[in-house]
């Protein structure tokens, strides 16, 4: 079974600039999470979506950073414009159900620098 | 606040010795905890998921046990080899629809 496949792996860009990442779950999880991590520190739930919908974003920055699921499935996360701040690995997890009973599996994540 | 706290930070051990890693968190009314492992440049690998019901889960060479009561969850890991070398994070979460509130993890190399 594939795991969580995320792209790109590392993204250098300047500050200002715009970025985008991409995610596709395991097939068949319902939930998918984006998480911020920063160096030395644990990961940070930025979103949540059960299907299409995003259930819980109370932690992203909706004034720089946009996420959608399309369909369900695959999940793009943006930030416009980057700040030096934002450089961090950015991790996308997927698991069957919504429950907290359930496991959730994690994406390789995508590197963030930001100049 | 709730908070998760491990200690220590880094922690390098002999290979075969067993390693003992600690996880502290404020509020001990959780729902469940959830051991991972983060290898260096990929993402992180559920190894134990503890429900607030149960006091361990074993998995192998693993055995995680919680204590809600005293805020405390600890990952035993026996006979440790240089393949357990990796950064260990807990994470708690509160309610069955609540997010993950990670600690920050410790990280282990064991030298040959």
């Amino acid at each position: 079974e594939a795991g969580v496949v995320q792209s790109p792996r590392y993204k250098i860009i300047e500050k200002k600039q715009p970025v985008a990442f991409w995610c596709n779950p395991i097939s068949g999880h319902n939930t998918l999470y984006w998480y911020r991590q920063n160096l030395g520190q644990g990961p940070e739930l930025l979103i949540r979506y059960e299907n299409e919908e995003a259930v819980d974003d109370s932690q992203l920055p909706k004034d720089r950073f946009s996420a959608e699921r399309l369909k369900g499935v695959d999940s793009t996360l943006k930030i416009q414009p980057a700040e030096l701040g934002d450089s961090a690995v950015y991790l996308c997890a997927s698991s069957l159900e919504a429950g907290g009973t359930d496991t959730q599996y994690f994406g390789p994540g995508t590197r963030l620098t930001v100049l | 606040k709730q908070e998760v706290t491990q200690i220590p930070a880094a922690l390098s051990v002999p290979e075969g010795e067993n390693l003992v890693l600690n996880c502290s968190f404020t509020d001990s009314a959780i729902y469940n905890l959830q051991w991972f492992r983060q290898d260096p440049g990929k993402g992180l690998t559920s190894l134990l998921l503890i429900q607030s019901s149960q006091r361990e889960q074993t998995s192998g060479r693993l055995n995680a046990s919680l204590d809600k009561s005293s805020g405390r969850s600890t990952l035993y890991i026996a006979a440790s080899q240089p393949g357990d070398s990796a950064t260990y994070l807990c994470a708690v979460r509160y309610d069955s629809w609540g997010k993950f509130q990670f600690g920050a993890g410790t990280q282990v190399v064991v030298t040959p």
